[in-house]
């Protein structure tokens, strides 16, 4: 298995620009998640699936960010539209079905918004 | 909601002396800890976990213990070798795997050869 796997693996933008970021969880994962990195804040949670419905988005930032998981292989996490403090590593991570505590990320996405 | 201190921010020790890295959580109904390392411009992984009926668990060099009592849990990696430098992040696994994990702010381990 090639794990989770996200693209782009960098992305630099424009300001006002719409991003998006794009998933693939592990086969056989039911569980999907996105976290946020920054120096100031670490690893945040934006979101998370399960069964590809969307469960808890309480730490999606503001109405500007979106998340859809369309089936159980692919979700993307859009930005529009960007700003500069919207720049982070956006990590998605997928689990096993009742299994939330053993995650396995992606390599991330490196969001630059000039 | 869950809340995770962790620290330090960051911690450089000199290789083969030990790095302790400390984490405190705020719902004690939580049952599930686990640690993460992320290697520069890599992904985090996870590298060990303790689970609340067990107050110490180990895998080689590195050890987790936790104090339910204090909320509290803890990182030690003896013999410090320069791969172990890295991002240690903490987290909050809930109950019983039905909640995400919430993570602490992470700790830079710097290992001085």
């Amino acid at each position: 298995d090639a794990g989770v796997i996200q693209s782009p693996r960098h992305e630099v933008t424009e300001m006002g620009q719409e991003v998006t970021l794009r998933c693939k969880p592990i086969s056989g994962h039911n569980s999907l998640f996105w976290y946020r990195q920054t120096m100031m804040r670490g690893l945040e949670l934006l979101i998370y699936f399960n069964n590809n419905v969307p469960i808890d988005d309480s730490g999606m930032p503001e109405d500007r960010f979106s998340a859809k998981m369309p089936n159980a292989s692919f979700s993307t996490l859009k930005i529009q539209p960007s700003e500069p403090r919207d720049s982070a590593v956006y990590f998605c991570a997928s689990s096993l079905p009742g299994n939330n505590e053993k995650l396995f990320f992606g390599s991330g996405t490196q969001l630059s918004v000039l | 909601g869950e809340n995770v201190e962790q620290h330090p921010s960051t911690l450089s020790v000199q290789e083969g002396d030990s790095a302790v890295i400390k984490c405190t959580y705020s719902d004690s109904a939580s049952n599930y800890f686990p640690w993460y390392k992320q290697e520069l411009g890599k992904r985090p992984q996870l590298i060990i976990d303790i689970r609340s009926n067990v107050g110490e668990k180990k895998d080689q060099r590195i050890a987790v213990t936790l104090n339910k009592t204090a909320k509290h849990f803890s990182l030690h990696i003896t013999e410090t070798q320069p791969e172990d430098s890295a991002v240690y992040f903490c987290a909050d696994g809930g109950i019983s795997g039905n909640t995400p994990l919430v993570f602490g702010k992470g700790t830079r381990l710097s290992v001085i050869a």
